[in-house]
């Protein structure tokens, strides 16, 4: 079966320093991987999709960048994060896209920008 | 974006019913989805629908009205349980197939 990992769960971060938060997926092959933020109070917005390796489209202009350096792995980065990054990221994959492929969402990870 | 809107909150009693209505505007509708999100923790899927009218899975249920753009999730036999956040989500071919979610619905169920 497939399991998708996203880590770390939780983390505390200093305005301007660096973040990479991780995520990968097992049991499959070739997913398309999906990068989500929420904040407090309002839906999920996609910030980076990916249907290859190497093949990241963003959503929103911002200071954070998305890489897919293996088939299964997906990695967020930023290289100064603002107070306003704060927020659940949840990492997804699905088979396809369109149609009833359904996004698997992996257990998040909360951010805390000081 | 596809302009979903739902209802922020809703209360109801354990036992009884609840139906969660969702509306939404998009040029190429490709199907709805409905996921549950308990505090605190990532999204779960539970219902999909493309076609008008109703999917029933146990006590939940998803129905579809694609001409009057809208959805509800119908929640039966409520339990403690069911106390979470339920979001509407739509994907839409002419926007690349992404998937774009409503702010979701909190339901809170009381004793």
């Amino acid at each position: 079966s497939q399991t998708i990992h996203q880590w770390p769960a939780t983390l505390v971060q200093p305005v301007g320093s660096p973040l990479s938060l991780e995520c990968t997926v097992e049991g499959t092959s070739n997913p398309n991987l999906y990068w989500y933020r929420q904040a407090a109070g309002r839906g999920l917005q996609l910030l980076f999709y990916s249907v290859g390796i190497g093949q990241i489209s963003s959503e929103v202009p911002q200071n954070l960048s998305a890489s897919r350096p293996q088939d299964r792995q997906f990695i967020l980065s930023s290289k100064k994060l603002l107070l306003s990054d704060s927020g659940f990221y949840l990492c997804a994959w699905s088979v396809g896209r369109s149609g009833a492929n359904v996004l698997t969402f992996g257990a998040g990870s909360r951010l805390t920008v000081l | 974006g596809q302009n979903i809107d739902q209802p922020t909150e809703m209360t109801a009693t354990e036992g009884a019913i609840v139906q969660i209505n969702c509306t939404y505007q998009t040029s190429g509708f490709n199907g709805l989805f409905w996921y549950q999100q308990h505090a605190g923790e990532a999204p779960t899927f539970l219902s999909y629908n493309v076609l008008d009218g109703l999917e029933e899975k146990g006590r939940f249920s998803s129905f579809l009205s694609r001409s009057k753009g809208y959805s509800y999730l119908l929640l039966k036999e409520l339990q403690m349980k069911d106390s979470a956040s339920y979001l509407c989500a739509v994907r839409d071919w002419s926007n690349d197939y992404k998937l774009s979610f409503g702010a979701g619905t909190t339901v809170t169920v009381r004793a």
